[in-house]
């Protein structure tokens, strides 16, 4: 069974530009969640994928955009960085839909703002 | 607002000690309380969770304890290691939905 997967592991960009951040599923889960997590906090919810639909979103503005596609991977976008979106962000794949709560998390992506 | 509240920030033991991390919560909708273990660098890996229907959940080392009429629940490591150094955070959720972490913990097992 193959475990979550994120790309890349590390990224610099400056201000003001955009980034894709991927996240491969575990196999067999249909559900994606994105999370936040600044350093020395908690993880924070960004929004949810089921099925290729969004699912749920935390207080995060527009410009933080996903997608999921048929075979259930993701992409987390986000646009207009800003210094404050430096943080580690992380994906975790779920069987979704009421048949399991467990969230199991990638590696994550570790993104540095300058 | 912090849905939910993790107390303490740090804790260090002697290896063989019980560190007991607690945390609670507001929403009586949260119905699944699990615990991650997170070490430097890697993502939170599930540790052990629990149903509000349960008072205790034991997976060998970890145990938890809820109270629900406290909204409270807490995470017990027996005989601790210094392979168990890592910051845990416990977390509430409704359903299938998204995760409200606490703060976290970081501990520290002295040999």
């Amino acid at each position: 069974e193959t475990g979550v997967t994120q790309s890349p592991t590390h990224l610099i960009k400056t201000r003001g530009q955009q980034v894709t951040l991927r996240c491969s599923s575990q196999s067999g889960h249909n559900t994606v969640s994105w999370y936040q997590q600044a350093l020395g906090q908690g993880p924070q919810f960004i929004f949810q994928y089921y099925r290729e639909e969004e699912n749920g979103r935390g207080n995060f503005p527009p410009r933080f955009s996903g997608l999921q596609f048929p075979n259930y991977s993701s992409e987390l976008n986000v646009n207009a960085l800003e210094l404050d979106d430096s943080a580690l962000y992380l994906c975790a794949s779920s069987l979704g839909s009421g048949r399991s709560y467990e969230q199991y998390f990638g590696p994550g992506t570790r993104l540095t703002v300058t | 607002q912090q849905q939910v509240k993790q107390s303490p920030q740090s804790l260090i033991v002697q290896k063989g000690g019980i560190p007991i991390i607690n945390c609670a919560y507001e929403n009586t909708a949260f119905d699944y309380f699990p615990w991650y273990q997170q070490f430097p660098g890697k993502g939170p890996a599930l540790l052990i969770a629990i149903r509000p229907d349960v008072s205790e959940k034991k997976e060998g080392r970890f145990t938890i304890s809820f109270n629900k009429s406290a909204k409270q629940f807490s995470l017990h490591i027996m005989d601790s290691q210094p392979g168990d150094s890592a910051t845990y955070f416990c977390a509430a959720q409704t359903g299938a939905n998204n995760l409200f972490f606490g703060t976290g913990t970081r501990l520290t097992v002295i040999p």
